[in-house]
């Protein structure tokens, strides 16, 4: 089954305490991109990646690091949590980037309290 | 991308259709229409997409106004599970940086 997956599905950290999320698609895709989701902000775009090794900042990288070291995985690292960081997260992969190419699919999400 | 205007919610009952607007006065004309809907506790999902023409998929249809200002996402035959927030997003042809950008979309509730 074509799918998006990331663990954990729920975190409860500490301040201070580097976590990593993972994700993982299996679709072959090239773009993958993680969002936060909070409430009256919608969803906001932490960062993106076009290709193995080709990462960039979307609107609110602050705080987050990411890496693309295979086509498949996109792990998202907190190096230093902060309670600002409690929020629902998604990853999501596209094939393409064109308009009409660009479906996005996203995972099921991972919800970080961080204390 | 561009904005896009949706009312705040809907309601529906069951087994009949539901007619989702969307206003995008400001579209350019290589801006594709993406509908996306996210049912709770769950990530985003894709719905259907167009350009200029009406679209047909087992999802939903998209209905698309000929100077491509607005267009109108059809729920044939609401079910309880169609109950779901639905946000119409503009893409640009080429859109840097892959992002999506949602707005407060339209709450559909589905009453049986």
């Amino acid at each position: 089954e074509a799918q998006v997956t990331q663990n954990p599905r729920y975190l409860i950290t500490v301040t201070g305490k580097k976590l990593t999320v993972t994700c993982s698609q299996n679709m072959n895709h090239e773009y993958m991109s993680w969002y936060r989701q909070d409430p009256g902000l919608g969803l906001r775009q932490i960062y993106y990646s076009m290709n193995v090794e080709v990462t960039d900042k979307g609107d609110v990288p602050e705080g987050y690091k990411v890496s693309r070291k295979e086509k498949r995985n996109f792990p998202l690292i907190l190096e230093s949590p902060s309670p600002n960081q409690t929020s629902l997260y998604f990853c999501a992969s596209s094939p393409g980037l064109a308009g009409d190419t660009d479906t996005q699919y996203f995972g099921p999400g991972t919800r970080l309290t961080v204390l | 991308d561009a904005k896009t205007t949706q009312p705040n919610s809907m309601e529906s009952n069951e087994e009949e259709p539901v007619h989702l607007p969307c206003n995008h006065s400001t579209i350019s004309g290589t801006d594709y229409i993406h509908w996306y809907r996210q049912l709770p506790s769950q990530g985003p999902e894709y719905v259907i997409h167009g350009l200029t023409s009406n679209v047909n998929n087992r999802m939903a249809s998209l209905a698309i106004a000929e100077d491509r200002k607005s267009s109108t996402l059809i729920l044939h035959r609401a079910t309880l599970r169609d109950a779901a927030v639905y946000y119409c997003i503009l893409r640009e042809f080429k859109a840097a940086g892959n992002k999506l950008t949602f707005g407060g979309g339209t709450r559909v509730l589905v009453k049986p």
